[in-house]
């Protein structure tokens, strides 16, 4: 089975912090997604990778940069955080191999902005 | 632009009633079809995928799907629910040849004993 894991379950940073998310996954895929998900609004997509080093802006990158050094880890990145970037954090992976392959989710990160 | 859409953002049913989620897409051609869950405080689960073939598809969890073209449609269905099955559903979509899927905005189900 896939594997994706977020490094906290759980996070409280304050206004003005740089906050770093990570997310690993163990099945060697191309691609990676960090969306953010709020009531309401469903799942909106902040930045997509398809290979070490490449990113791709999502439909909200303002306020995120990410990182992606290695394939198997995918860092989303609040350069200086804010009160409307309290929310659920979804990181997700796919293959390339097929594009009929579906994403796999971690179990998300639920981020505090003070 | 492609797009899908959830019309009911919460549904309500009795534990042991029969359960229709209801899904449409827009996309110029047919495009794949998947179908998620997420409990509270979790991630997102695949219950069940369509690419081509039979248009009734089997999931886990006791979930099915039934693929309309003439619809755009893609209901998800389950003839017992469990207090369980409690969560949010969402339904998704992807082009041939593209990553990226387009989500619904979800519907919450609630179960009542």
């Amino acid at each position: 089975d896939v594997k994706v894991t977020q490094s906290s379950r759980y996070l409280v940073k304050r206004t003005g912090e740089k906050v770093f998310l990570e997310c690993v996954q163990d099945m060697d895929h191309e691609n990676m997604f960090w969306y953010r998900q709020d009531p309401g609004l469903g799942l909106r997509l902040i930045y997509f990778s398809y290979d070490v080093k490449m990113k791709e802006k999502g439909d909200i990158p303002e306020g995120y940069s990410v990182s992606r050094e290695k394939k198997e880890r995918f860092s989303l990145i609040l350069e200086s955080a804010s009160t409307n970037q309290t929310s659920m954090y979804l990181c997700a992976s796919s293959s390339s191999g097929r594009t009929n392959q579906p994403q796999h989710f971690g179990d998300g990160t639920r981020l505090s902005i003070l | 632009a492609q797009s899908v859409t959830q019309p009911d953002i919460h549904i309500t049913v009795s534990e042991g009633a029969s359960l229709e989620l209801r899904c449409n897409y827009s996309y110029g051609a047919t495009p794949y079809l998947f179908w998620y869950v997420q409990s509270p405080g979790q991630g997102l689960q695949l219950l069940l995928k369509y690419f081509s073939g039979d248009t009734l598809v089997q999931g886990i969890k006791g979930f099915e799907a039934e693929f309309k073209r003439s619809q755009s449609s893609f209901n998800l269905r389950k003839p017992s629910v469990h207090w369980s099955d409690a969560a949010e559903y969402f339904c998704a979509a992807r082009a041939g040849g593209s990553y990226i899927p387009t989500f619904g905005r979800g519907t919450s189900l609630i179960v009542h004993p």
